[in-house]
């Protein structure tokens, strides 16, 4: 029972458009929501996080939208940079638990 | 800084071997888990620990077995190594209420 779902295996993006990367969830208690990164061979790499009370999280070319009543966050990156083509995976956690739920991921390519 | 640390890197085991794999962190955090990475299935949450001498079960966590005897080390126990159990392996650490994960660079296993 997958309660964090990324439907987009991978993105392809050109250099300096934007990249939108979906993430759906089921369960209703999660209030605070993560995006990781990872390179491969590399352990993830913490990215940008939400709370269930804001709506909006903005940090330089990254900015998480979460939408409470559909169950759905989005991260947006602007512009996208050769750097950025990595895998990344949504997560959420109710924040007393002490564990994360994950995606499946997304893996991004960004061309030139 | 260390942050967390996961040994070994790679490891090879033949089926029926029993091996433990290393987890050590140096940010006294409380929460300490286990996940196991697979193509498509993204993370999946083994075994975590919300401080020494508590421990408890996550998505996946027939095979495995883990203790926390100390706020620094978490060691995964697999018991007796099946195919199955062929993964990259994260260990992660979190301070107690701030669910952002600190994860290590992760121990490929194969089993043979």
């Amino acid at each position: 029972d997958q309660q964090v779902k990324q439907n987009s295996p991978s993105l392809s993006v050109q250099e300096g458009r934007i990249s939108i990367l979906n993430c759906d969830y089921t369960n209703s208690m999660f209030d605070y929501f993560l995006w990781y990164k990872k390179y491969p061979a590399e352990g993830p790499t913490f990215l940008i996080s939400i709370s269930s009370i804001k709506d909006k999280n903005e940090d330089g070319r990254f900015t998480v939208f979460l939408n409470k009543s559909a169950k759905h966050l989005s991260l947006h990156i602007v512009p996208s940079q050769p750097g950025d083509s990595a895998v990344y995976f949504c997560a959420a956690s109710v924040i007393s638990w002490g564990k994360l739920q994950f995606g499946a991921g997304t893996q991004v390519v960004v061309t030139p | 800084n260390a942050g967390v640390t996961q040994t070994p890197k790679f490891q090879v085991l033949k089926t029926g071997q029993s091996m433990t794999l290393q987890c050590a962190q140096d940010m006294n955090h409380e929460y300490m888990s286990w996940y196991r990475q697979d193509p498509g299935m993204g993370l999946r949450l083994i075994h975590y620990s919300v401080g020494a001498g508590i421990t408890d079960q996550g998505e996946v966590p027939n095979g495995y077995n883990v203790s926390r005897s100390t706020t620094e080390d978490f060691p995964l126990r697999l018991l007796s190594a099946a195919p199955s159990q062929t993964s990259v392996y994260f260990c992660a650490s979190s301070s107690a209420g701030l669910t952002e994960a600190f994860f290590g660079q992760g121990t490929r296993l194969t089993v043979v």
